[in-house]
């Protein structure tokens, strides 16, 4: 049982080059979300989703896009990375709404 | 809207002293209540919990009890240890939903 993992755990990109991050889940849990986390700001919530098939946005959307074919998989998208977008990335997961979520070990992510 | 307030930090205090982090929060009908510990270069870990008014959550030595009346759930600790440093955050998700809010995060240091 391997909880959360998110790949890579570094990656530092020029503006406007696009990636992927990666995260999956051994647990079967229905619920995962993206969060940024920055200085002085907390976590804050990028994209979240209920269930295979379903995706939705949080507080802080722009420049991110996600999909979620698998109960285990939800990548999170940068098409077009911009300075803006350093930060350190988590992704979450949650099997009940009481639950408040298994963390991953984080992205951190610099654009230059 | 949903919101978390906690104190600022960073706190530093000594081994064995008492702990207090203050958290309040600002949120229509009744959220979970959560506290998160996150160590040095690492993900953030689930220390406690309280689902509903006057609920206890309790872990490794630290309390919060749900305050509906003022709206805080406070973190506390009789006698930290130097292990215990970490930046501390307060988070809440309203009923039925797994999206977390969460406050800025209170980094503590503990001097031996």
């Amino acid at each position: 049982n391997a909880g959360v993992t998110q790949t890579p755990k570094f990656q530092v990109l020029k503006t406007g080059q696009s990636m992927t991050l990666q995260c999956a889940q051994d647990m079967n849990h229905e619920y995962m979300s993206w969060y940024r986390q920055d200085p002085g700001m907390g976590l804050r919530l990028i994209h979240y989703s209920v269930g295979a098939g379903i995706t939705d946005q949080g507080e802080v959307p722009n420049g991110y896009n996600v999909s979620r074919s698998t109960t285990e998989d939800f990548p999170l998208r940068l098409l077009s990375a911009a300075p803006s977008q350093t930060s350190v990335y988590f992704c979450a997961s949650s099997y009940s709404t009481e639950g408040g979520g298994v963390f991953g070990p984080g992205t951190r992510l610099t654009v230059l | 809207g949903n919101s978390v307030t906690q104190m600022e930090g960073p706190v530093t205090l000594s081994e064995e002293a008492f702990l207090t982090i203050n958290c309040t929060y600002t949120a229509t009908g009744y959220p979970s209540l959560f506290w998160y510990v996150q160590y040095p270069g690492e993900g953030l870990q689930l220390l406690l919990k309280a689902t509903k008014a006057d609920d206890k959550g309790s872990n490794k030595g630290f309390e919060a009890t749900y305050r509906k009346e003022t709206t805080s759930f406070h973190l506390e600790k009789g006698s930290v240890q130097v292990s215990d440093s970490a930046v501390y955050f307060c988070a809440l998700t309203k009923g039925g939903s797994e999206k977390l809010v969460f406050g800025k995060g209170t980094k503590l240091t503990v001097n031996p």
